[in-house]
Parts: C-alpha cells; structure tokens; sequence
C-alpha cells in the first residue's frame, strides 16, 4: 500500500537548467495534483491532470512550466531555464476519482533549490 | 475568486491545554468543503479534519474538532489535550464542490510547550 511517490526528494539546479519532478500517484489513482510551497507560505495550486490530460493548468505559470500524466509512468512537472524564484517545495496528490469521497492524498514533496 | 485567510502565523499552547486556529474563507459558492492539514517537520501533509459545507454538525476527530460558523464563513480547529506531538504547521483549505483543486491559507505554526 504505497502512498504518493515523488521523486528526487531534493533536487539542485542552477539558473537556467530544467527540472523534472516526478509523482507516482497511489494505485488506482487516476488525478493528479501539482502544488507550489514557497517558503513560510501555503501550498498554491498549480495543474490538474488525469490520464493523458490536463484539466485545469490555471495555477501554473504560462511561460517555462508543463506538466504531463502519460498512460504510463509518473505524472512529470518540469520547469525549464529555472530562476532563483522557483526554489519551493513542490507537492503532487492524487485521488481516485472527484468528490469529497475521492480523498487527495498527499506526496511527501520535492524540495527544489536553485543556485 | 475563493480567498482562505489564517490570521494568527503563530501560536503557542502549553502541554495538555487547548488551543483554537482560526480560520475565514471567502467564497460566493454554495457546495464546498474544508480541510485542516497539519505539515510537521517532516514537511508531509497530513489530513487532520474535514467539513462538508451542506453539513451543520461540526466534524470532530478525537482531540481535534471544528467550529464551522457557514454564515460567518468561519473554520476554526481545536485541539484539545494537547500534545508535543502536536507540534507543527496548520493549514486551512477549501475546495469546491464541483472542482478538486484546493485552496490553502498561509498557515499557522503551532508551538506546544511541555
């Protein structure tokens, strides 16, 4: 029974690199949830997907920022040419379906630091 | 647009007292839900209690329960007996019912002094 997956734990860029972040949603979990903490902040939302498709993308960033759920593997946000501003922990949720009853279960994030 | 506002960054309880977070939210909607999250250390997020809007009685968890006041648009959460366990940061969240992205406030450090 392995909850929310995210990979790498922490991660190091330098200004300009690409970041990949990694969730593996809980079995038989087909949303997907990207969330941005910065520091002393709550969590903001950033995208919605479900398999194959981004549902709602409103809190993520136009420029620099996507995100992916393909019909295999783990959900991907990546950020190009990364800027010292995106230094945050990044935190996916899944859940089974929508609803109340759909709980979203929580990752134990990626903490993303930019040089 | 749906705002979650926690007024009080810190907040300090002594050992087996309570202690009440507040919590306000904005909103034109009719069907919503609210959360609290507890984030210890660990940095994981971790449901602590849940309300549906279309409910009167208050959702209660063990030591921890809420005051949903839905006309004040207020969700505070106690939290009784309080332990050093209890120690953490405390987010207020909605969500509408029809949407399943959630909205948190900024969050409120709980210190619990033995």
């Amino acid at each position: 029974n392995a909850g929310v997956m995210q990979n790498p734990r922490h991660l190091v860029r330098r200004r300009g690199q690409e970041a990949r972040l990694r969730c593996s949603p809980m079995k038989g979990h087909s949303h997907v949830y990207w969330y941005r903490q910065l520091p002393e902040e709550g969590l903001k939302f950033m995208v919605y997907l479900q398999k194959e498709n981004i549902i709602d993308e409103s809190g993520m960033p136009k420029e620099r920022f996507s995100a992916e759920f393909p019909k295999e593997g783990p959900s991907i946000l990546r950020i190009q040419q990364v800027v010292r501003g995106d230094s945050a922990a990044y935190f996916c949720a899944s859940s089974r379906g929508t609803g109340l009853d759909n709980e979203q279960f929580f990752g134990p994030g990626t903490r993303l630091t930019v040089l | 647009a749906q705002t979650v506002t926690q007024s009080q960054p810190e907040m300090s309880v002594q050992e087996a007292e309570t202690v009440t977070l507040s919590c306000t939210y904005d909103t034109s909607e009719s069907d919503y839900y609210l959360f609290w999250y507890k984030q210890p250390p660990s940095r994981q997020m971790i449901l602590v209690i849940r309300q549906e809007a279309y409910k009167q009685q208050n959702a209660t968890e063990n030591r921890f329960s809420v005051n949903f006041q839905k006309a004040a648009k207020s969700f505070s959460l106690k939290i009784s007996d309080s332990q050093l366990g209890d120690a953490a940061m405390y987010f207020c969240a909605y969500r509408r019912g029809n949407n399943n992205d959630m909205r948190f406030g900024a969050g409120t450090r709980l210190t619990v002094k033995p």
